[in-house]
């Protein structure tokens, strides 16, 4: 019973690089949803998408994309990183109406 | 503004010293508010939802209570392995495509001494 698989873990960039973080579910649920965490900040909204082919923004999407081709994967890329970007990504799926379930996280460091 | 403040920030209690941790919210039409237990370096872990006033859920030593404007997780007689963060969040105003949004609270740190 895996529930929301995030990879890597952990990943040092370098300013300017790009990478993707990758998130996938199998609970079959209809939203998926990214968000970081800072120090002494509540969790906050990246991207989400309320199925296949629809993604939208939340509350701090600059500087990310988004995609969701399959209703289990849901990719988070950074386009040029910079290091207001370092924090902790958290992948966030759920039902309509139901509670979030939460990836392991990926800790990001951009120098 | 919707917003989402958690009080105390940290707390420190000796075992079997019960206390209550502190979420007071303000939100256009709350349609849910949701307790996460998060241990370092793990993504939040699901505890309880509460949907309206009055309304009251519990789980072993953690029970969590909802009024108009405010939620309690009181937690008794706690062991050491209670010590996490506790992250208190709100299901606000709906998205597009029906996605209800989730304001969060920053958590309180709770740790347990033998």
């Amino acid at each position: 019973n895996a529930g929301v698989t995030q990879t890597p873990k952990f990943q040092v960039l370098k300013t300017g690089q790009s990478m993707t973080l990758q998130c996938a579910q199998d609970m079959n649920h209809e939203y998926m949803s990214w968000y970081r965490q800072d120090p002494g900040m509540g969790l906050r909204l990246i991207h989400y998408s309320v199925g296949a082919g629809i993604t939208d923004q939340g509350e701090v999407p600059n500087g990310y994309n988004v995609s969701r081709s399959t209703t289990e994967d849901f990719p988070l890329r950074l386009l040029s990183a910079a290091p207001s970007q370092t924090s902790v990504y958290f992948c966030a799926s759920s039902s309509y109406g139901a509670e979030a379930f939460f990836g392991q996280g990926t800790r990001l460091t951009v120098v | 503004e919707d917003q989402v403040t958690q009080s105390p920030e940290a707390l420190r209690l000796q075992e079997g010293e019960s206390s209550s941790l502190n979420c007071s919210y303000t939100v256009s039409g709350l349609r849910g508010l949701f307790w996460y237990r998060q241990d370092p370096g793990k993504g939040p872990e699901f505890l309880f939802t509460l949907y309206s006033a009055g309304e009251e859920k519990e789980k072993e030593r953690l029970k969590a209570t909802l009024t108009k404007k405010e939620s309690f997780l009181h937690i008794t007689a706690p062991k050491p392995e209670d010590s996490a963060t506790y992250l208190c969040a709100v299901q606000g105003p709906m998205f597009s495509g029906g996605y209800n949004k989730l304001i969060f609270g920053a958590g309180t740190r709770l740790a347990v001494h033998p």
